[in-house]
């Protein structure tokens, strides 16, 4: 079965300073990835998707990941952030070719940011 | 386009009392999604449809959880009866096609005392 760790519940960094968000997976072979950020009392928004390709992925908002196989990984990165990036953000899997669409999410990172 | 819409946003209900919620997809959109949100969990999948069919509904609670997706298009989603560990926040979702291409609404918050 699939499943995703985000070994980060709260991370805090300053107005300005990088970001790296860790997501790991386990699947059994290469699966679809994605991150989204989710704003108090909002619904999910889709960050970026890794499917095939390039493994170095952007997104909206300045956001990028890179997907490495041999780790298993699928970091979340931003050079600078902004106080608006604070939200929930998600990592998740989707299976290839399941029989379904089921997307399995990470517990989530609460982004703080402080002036 | 317009989103993913769902009602009601809020909903507090006493145990063992029953709860409706509704989603309207975006218009088009064949595949609807439910997922279920406990605070400090991420979302799971409860049902997926694909018009008014069942692909999976393999983690829905079935003795007290059912959907339903008249026509393809709007759909709701039952508890009866309603228990503590049922509070959470519902998500609906949708996509054109089996694609990955969800859009999520904003949910609905129960609260279940």
């Amino acid at each position: 079965a699939q499943s995703v760790t985000q070994p980060d519940i709260h991370i805090t960094v300053s107005e300005g300073a990088s970001l790296e968000l860790r997501c790991n997976y386990s699947y059994g072979a290469t699966p679809y990835l994605f991150w989204y950020v989710q704003s108090p009392g909002q619904g999910l928004q889709l960050l970026l998707k890794y499917f095939s390709g390039d493994t170095l992925v952007q997104g909206i908002k300045g956001f990028e990941a890179e997907f490495k196989r041999s780790q298993s990984s699928f970091n979340l990165r931003k050079p600078s952030v902004h106080w608006s990036d604070a939200a929930e953000y998600f990592c998740a899997v989707g299976a290839r070719n399941f029989g379904n669409e089921k997307l399995t999410f990470g517990t989530g990172t609460r982004l703080t940011i402080i002036p | 386009e317009a989103g993913v819409a769902q009602s009601p946003r809020y909903k507090i209900i006493e145990k063992r009392q029953s709860v409706a919620f509704w989603c309207n997809p975006i218009s088009g959109h064949a595949t609807l999604y439910w997922y279920q949100q406990i605070l400090g969990q991420g979302p799971k999948l409860l049902i997926q449809f694909q018009n008014n069919g069942v692909v999976d509904d393999s983690q829905l609670p079935k003795d007290r959880f059912s959907a339903e997706r008249l026509k393809g298009v709007d759909s709701t989603l039952k508890i009866q009866p309603a228990k503590l560990e049922d509070s959470a926040v519902y998500l609906c979702a949708s996509s054109r096609d089996r694609d990955y291409g969800y859009t999520f609404g904003s949910g609905t918050r129960l609260t279940v005392v």
